[in-house]
């Protein structure tokens, strides 16, 4: 099956400051979505992105299907962006689950 | 509804008991998917549905674990005698808008629940 890596694994920043996720695939995507896992547990859409960038108030994303990968960047850090953020993929035509990724850790320290 | 509803959000329960977990879906969407996320670990897909009908069930880990969709709309997960190796939060999906009587064509963009978070002692 399709593999997906993401890089760091934990990251830890004060508040204020930049990130940058990545998440690597390993065959070409029909869909790749990124979530934000808030502390409570709840898994949050950010960004549906198989391809190009999108902004989104202080986030953004950048997917270059053809190098499969895609970076989610997070500028002034403010402390309610901790949790888990990840990455899914899928395959499409026929092949309709998201496989996900194992998770960047984020802890924004005030 | 206007999002994802699952119940119950807690479920404490003995090795070997059968639990059912429900999802009510986002109103008007044909697809939906349940996922299995361990502590520490990203979710793990296990079945999904387009209306009542199961496309893929090749994610449930054996025949203890079943799922239905009867109309098209609210769906159950049942495990049967349970194990404490299923303890997991168990999340549903929704996505998909049914559109001029076929499903979108359009992006498949998954909504999930709050999750059902099971402990089986």
């Amino acid at each position: 099956g399709i593999q997906v890596e993401q890089s760091p694994p934990d990251l830890i920043l004060q508040e204020g400051a930049n990130s940058t996720l990545r998440c690597n695939f390993s065959d070409s995507v029909n869909n790749l979505q990124w979530f934000h896992q808030n502390p409570w547990g709840q898994l949050i859409n950010l960004f549906y992105i198989p391809s190009g960038t999108k902004q989104n108030g202080r986030l953004s994303a950048t997917t270059v299907a053809t190098e499969r990968y895609s970076l989610l960047y997070i500028s002034s850090s403010q402390t309610t962006d901790s949790g888990v953020y990840f990455c899914a993929v899928e395959l499409g035509f026929g092949n309709e689950k998201l496989t996900f990724g194992t998770g960047t850790r984020l802890t924004i320290i005030p | 509804g206007a999002g994802v509803s699952q119940s119950p959000r807690y479920k404490v329960t003995k090795r070997g008991q059968d639990v059912a977990l429900r999802c009510d879906p986002i109103s008007g969407h044909v697809s939906l998917y349940w996922y299995r996320q361990a502590l520490g670990q990203g979710p793990e897909f296990l079945t999904y549905f387009n209306y009542e009908a199961q496309q893929d069930k090749s994610g449930l880990p054996n025949d203890r674990f079943s799922a239905e969709r009867p109309e098209g709309s609210i769906s159950t997960l049942t495990i049967q005698r349970t194990e404490q190796r299923d303890s997991a939060m168990y999340r549903c999906a929704s996505s998909r808008p049914f559109s001029r009587g076929t499903v979108s064509s359009g992006a498949n963009v998954l909504t999930f629940g709050a999750g059902s978070r099971l402990t089986v002692l």
